[in-house]
C-alpha cells in the first residue's frame, strides 16, 4: 500500500465510449502525475500537476484529458480512444515537484480498448 | 538526452548477491539515478536513488562511480519475493522528470 489509489483497476471500453480513470493521494503530496506503460516500452510521461495546475503535458493527444480539482485528486478523461492507447495507466504522486522527491506510484489502471 | 541502458534479465538464486548495472552517458550533473521495483499489475516502487559515490538503504546499496556514466544496483541476499523488473532511470534535476528505460527481469529461483 502505496498511498496511491486508483480506480478502476481494471477498464474494458469501445472507441465510442467515454470513461474516466480516478486517482487519489493519502499522503499529503503537493505534485501529481499520469503515466502511460505499454508492453514492452518504458514508461511514458503524460502529464504533470503541481498544486493543481498543469505544469507538463508531453504531447499526448487530445483524446486525453487530464483534471486536477485538488492536490489530492487527479482525473484522465478518455474519449474516442484507439486499440493502441490500450495500456496500464499510472498516477503517482511526490511531495513536491522536485527532483529530491521520490514518486510514489498506484496500482494502475489496465485498459483495454476494443 | 538522458537514456538509460540495463541487461533485459538476470537470474539468481536466494541467498546470492545480485548485481544490475546501468549506463547513462549523457546524464547531467545534478541529475539522480533512480531505481525502481516493479511488480506484475502493481506500480513502480522506489528503491533508492544516489547522486554520487554510495547509498545504501535498508533494502540494497546504489555505486555510482567518479565519471557516472554508469551505476550499479546491489540486492543482497535476495529471496524469491525479489522477483520483479527493476527500472534504472535518470531523474533530471531541473524537471523532475523520470527518464525511464525497459528495465531488467529479476528471477530468482530457490
Amino acid at each position: 500500500e502505496t498511498g496511491v489509489t486508483q480506480t478502476p483497476r481494471h477498464l474494458v471500453m469501445g472507441m465510442t465510449n467515454k470513461k474516466s480513470l480516478k486517482c487519489e493521494q493519502h499522503l499529503g503530496h503537493n505534485a501529481m502525475y499520469w503515466y502511460k506503460q505499454s508492453a514492452k516500452k518504458p514508461l511514458e510521461l503524460m502529464f504533470v500537476y503541481s498544486l493543481e495546475e498543469r505544469v507538463e503535458n508531453n504531447s499526448v493527444p487530445s483524446r486525453f484529458s487530464p483534471e486536477c480539482p485538488n492536490s489530492s485528486h487527479l482525473f484522465l478523461h478518455l474519449h474516442t480512444l484507439q486499440p493502441e492507447d490500450s495500456a496500464l495507466y499510472l498516477c503517482a504522486s511526490s511531495q513536491e515537484h522536485r527532483a529530491n522527491y521520490e514518486q510514489y506510484f498506484g496500482p494502475g489502471t489496465r485498459l483495454t480498448v476494443t | 538526452l538522458a537514456k538509460t541502458t540495463q541487461p533485459i534479465s538476470m537470474d539468481s538464486y536466494e541467498g546470492q548477491e545480485v548485481n544490475i548495472t546501468c549506463s547513462h552517458n549523457n546524464i547531467a550533473t545534478n541529475d539522480y539515478i533512480t531505481w525502481y521495483q516493479q511488480f506484475p499489475s502493481q506500480g513502480p516502487r522506489f528503491i533508492i536513488q544516489g547522486y554520487k559515490t554510495k547509498v545504501t538503504n535498508e533494502v540494497a546499496s546504489l555505486f555510482i562511480p567518479a565519471d557516472r556514466k554508469s551505476s550499479t544496483l546491489s540486492l543482497p541476499r535476495v529471496s524469491l519475493s525479489d522477483t520483479a523488473v527493476y527500472y534504472c532511470l535518470v531523474r533530471l534535476y531541473n524537471t523532475d522528470k523520470l527518464i525511464f528505460g525497459t528495465g531488467t527481469r529479476l528471477q530468482v529461483f530457490p
